[in-house]
């Protein structure tokens, strides 16, 4: 299984909600990461796990709160977002970090 | 950080080899040059990735001077499908104290034309 998925494929929410991002693979990686991407921009890295530690957070505002439960999960947490946090958020993975990433299709993030 | 300047679009017909070139004059030591591919609305692809000289694999080919200061992906025979955003990265495969350097440039527009 050479994939990553994700879910929602779609998800539009309201200012006060709260939900999650989730991220799946099953390639034993052991470094995960968090990219957003801006239409017509290219990806900006949020967040990277590696051996499901926190490895690296690109100064990403506090509303977004990342948690890798296991070796195969990761999930991104969502509260109090902005309208200009509307974008594809991709996950990746990677066997350690820099190496062949692999990209799930992304969850299209609606904030209104 | 080894920051990378690709052209922002090219053009070119099917059938046609492209040539994309990524500058990266202040590569370190330690770094690696990877193309990624992308098609709108989906995750990037890996492509290729190489130190020095040239890399070869059954979609591309990666060309790398003595120096390092500038990269190549070739692109043999493209067809329509190939129409997607090229990103040229340039980092060390792997993870050091903290630190992240394989980041996303501008990337280049390629559009396959019939």
């Amino acid at each position: 299984d050479t994939e990553v998925t994700q879910t929602p494929k779609h998800l539009v929410m309201g200012m006060t909600n709260k939900k999650s991002l989730k991220c799946e693979q099953h390639m034993g990686h052991r470094a995960m990461y968090w990219y957003k991407q801006k239409a017509k921009k290219p990806p900006e890295l949020m967040f990277v796990y590696s051996y499901e530690k926190l490895s690296i957070n690109e100064s990403v505002p506090s509303r977004f709160s990342p948690e890798c439960p296991n070796s195969s999960l990761l999930n991104l947490h969502l509260h109090a977002l902005q309208p200009e946090d509307s974008a594809l958020y991709l996950c990746a993975s990677s066997r350690s970090g820099g190496n062949e990433q692999f990209f799930g299709p992304g969850t299209r993030l609606t904030v209104l | 950080l080894a920051k990378t300047t690709q052209p922002i679009s090219m053009d070119s017909y099917e059938g046609q080899e492209v040539n994309i070139t990524c500058s990266h004059n202040n590569i370190a030591t330690n770094d690696y040059i990877t193309w990624y591919q992308q098609f709108p609305s989906q995750g990037p692809r890996f492509i290729i990735q190489g130190y020095k000289t040239k890399v070869t694999n059954e979609v591309a080919s990666l060309f790398i001077p003595a120096d390092r200061k500038s990269s190549t992906l070739s692109l043999p025979r493209v067809s329509l499908s190939d129409t997607a955003v090229y990103y040229c990265l340039v980092g060390a495969p792997y993870l050091t104290s903290g630190t992240y350097k394989y980041i996303f440039g501008t990337g280049t527009r390629l559009k396959v034309l019939a």
